[in-house]
């Protein structure tokens, strides 16, 4: 079964350190591939997505994400977090490229950051 | 104003009770979906709708109902609420691109 693997359930960084989260994705072929943000007490918004052509994306609020075909990979990073960033971060994946909107959702990463 | 929007934004109800939560989207977007969101499970589809009148069960459909008569409306009916059912749902509409509502959180005593 298709899945999407996110590696970190929680991460606690101080404010300006780098961030990277990781995303993993089982599935063989076309891939339309997303990253969505929940502030505390929110609902999702979408920080970024990938869908052809450069993979390395960039996104609100200074994130960007590389897709990595070879390693079935779609890393969320940000090089330097605000306390503002504390939220959960969701990583999620469109198999076979858009035919039925049905996204596959990884578990969740959530992020505190400390000022 | 376009946007996606979700009513009640806070219910509570008791066990055995037919509860309808609604789903308003103004982008004409063909997909629509429901979802539950519970600590630990992330988020589980509960049922989505690919064209008024075309529905299909996700990964969690038992005790909901949902219906699209229209395009713009998607509601969602748990037919006999339980506690189980206590949680937050959030209604999505998709073009290429999933956009989320803000969601309603229900409790069921």
């Amino acid at each position: 079964a298709q899945s999407v693997s996110q590696h970190n359930h929680h991460v606690i960084l101080s404010e300006a350190a780098s961030l990277e989260l990781g995303c993993n994705y089982s599935y063989g072929g076309t891939v339309n591939l997303f990253w969505y943000v929940q502030y505390p007490g929110q609902h999702l918004q979408l920080l970024l997505k990938y869908f052809s052509g450069d993979p390395l994306v960039k996104g609100i609020k200074g994130f960007e994400a590389e897709f990595i075909k070879s390693k079935f990979s779609f890393n969320l990073r940000k090089p330097s977090v605000q306390w503002s960033d504390t939220a959960e971060y969701f990583c999620a994946v469109n198999a076979g490229a858009g035919n039925n909107r049905k996204l596959i959702w990884g578990l969740g990463t959530s992020l505190a950051v400390n000022p | 104003d376009a946007g996606i929007t979700q009513s009640p934004r806070y219910k509570i109800t008791e066990t055995g009770r037919q509860v309808t939560l609604m789903c308003h989207q103004t982008w004409s977007h063909s997909y629509m979906f429901w979802y539950r969101q519970d600590l630990g499970h992330g988020l589980r589809l509960i049922y989505y709708s690919a064209a008024a009148d075309i529905t299909d069960k996700g990964e969690v459909p038992d005790g909901y109902v949902v219906s699209r008569s229209k395009t713009e409306n998607f509601p969602l009916t748990l037919e006999s609420a339980t506690r189980s059912q206590t949680s937050v749902y959030f209604c999505a509409s998709s073009g290429d691109t999933q956009y989320f509502g803000p969601g309603t959180r229900l409790t069921v005593l």
